[in-house]
């Protein structure tokens, strides 16, 4: 089982949909949690981060972590087309010398005028 | 903008040769990653340092080295270029204070002919 999983739609919706982007993760010890945008052909870009369980929104966007089912969500109120674009989960373990972030495939999402 | 520089941006190579991609920041911080991002596969962590001269291996680290002789120059060095590692590489930083969040850069659009 890959430490995250990430459905890698694509995914289309009309503009002003709710938007539910969603990944699972296999180990407990992960403690960070963020979703990613990135353009096509540029660097991913941070969107939200959260290392707790609950709820964190920001403007149309809401990131969403439960632990005890190793699950995080990120949803997107009144899409735009300006939302059109991959975005990456990822996860992060302890800290110290050796952190790194696993990141999940990414779903490529289009967001329809 | 996360303070990183990332070159070349686009290089075509032949099999065989070394190719070397540079990564620089200009905030000094600690830890700097090179990922590759491939479809299908998502981004995937090849190296990163804690530290001058403080380097670990990624997931699919075979292949590459890496030199970090100064905080702000993080170095990936493919030795002998396959096809399979035509790739778009990315740097990343994770900001001094022990938060979660990597920063990237704009990405190396890499091919081995």
């Amino acid at each position: 089982q890959k430490e995250v999983e990430q459905d890698p739609g694509p995914l289309s919706v009309p503009e002003g949909a709710i938007v539910s982007l969603n990944c699972t993760y296999s180990n407990s010890a992960f403690q960070y949690f963020m979703w990613y945008r990135q353009y096509s052909r540029k660097g991913p870009e941070l969107l939200m981060y959260t290392y707790s369980s609950g709820n964190k929104e920001d403007g149309r966007f809401t990131a969403q972590v439960d632990k005890s089912s190793k699950y995080i969500s990120l949803f997107i109120r009144d899409s735009q087309p300006s939302d059109s674009a991959t975005y990456l989960c990822a996860i992060g373990g302890s800290g110290g010398s050796n952190y790194k972030l696993t990141f999940g495939k990414g779903t490529l999402l289009t967001v329809n005028p | 903008d996360a303070g990183i520089t990332q070159s070349p941006r686009h290089k075509v190579t032949e099999t065989g040769t070394p190719v070397t991609l540079r990564c620089h920041q200009t905030e000094n911080h600690r830890y700097m990653y090179w990922y590759r991002q491939d479809p299908g596969h998502g981004l995937r962590l090849i190296h990163y340092s804690y530290g001058v001269k403080d380097t670990d291996k990624g997931e699919v680290s075979d292949g590459y080295s890496v030199s970090r002789s100064k905080t702000e120059d993080f170095l990936l060095t493919l030795e002998s270029a396959t096809s399979s590692q035509t790739s778009v590489y990315f740097c990343a930083i994770r900001r001094t204070g022990n938060t979660g969040e990597l920063f990237f850069g704009e990405g190396s659009r890499l091919t081995v002919l």
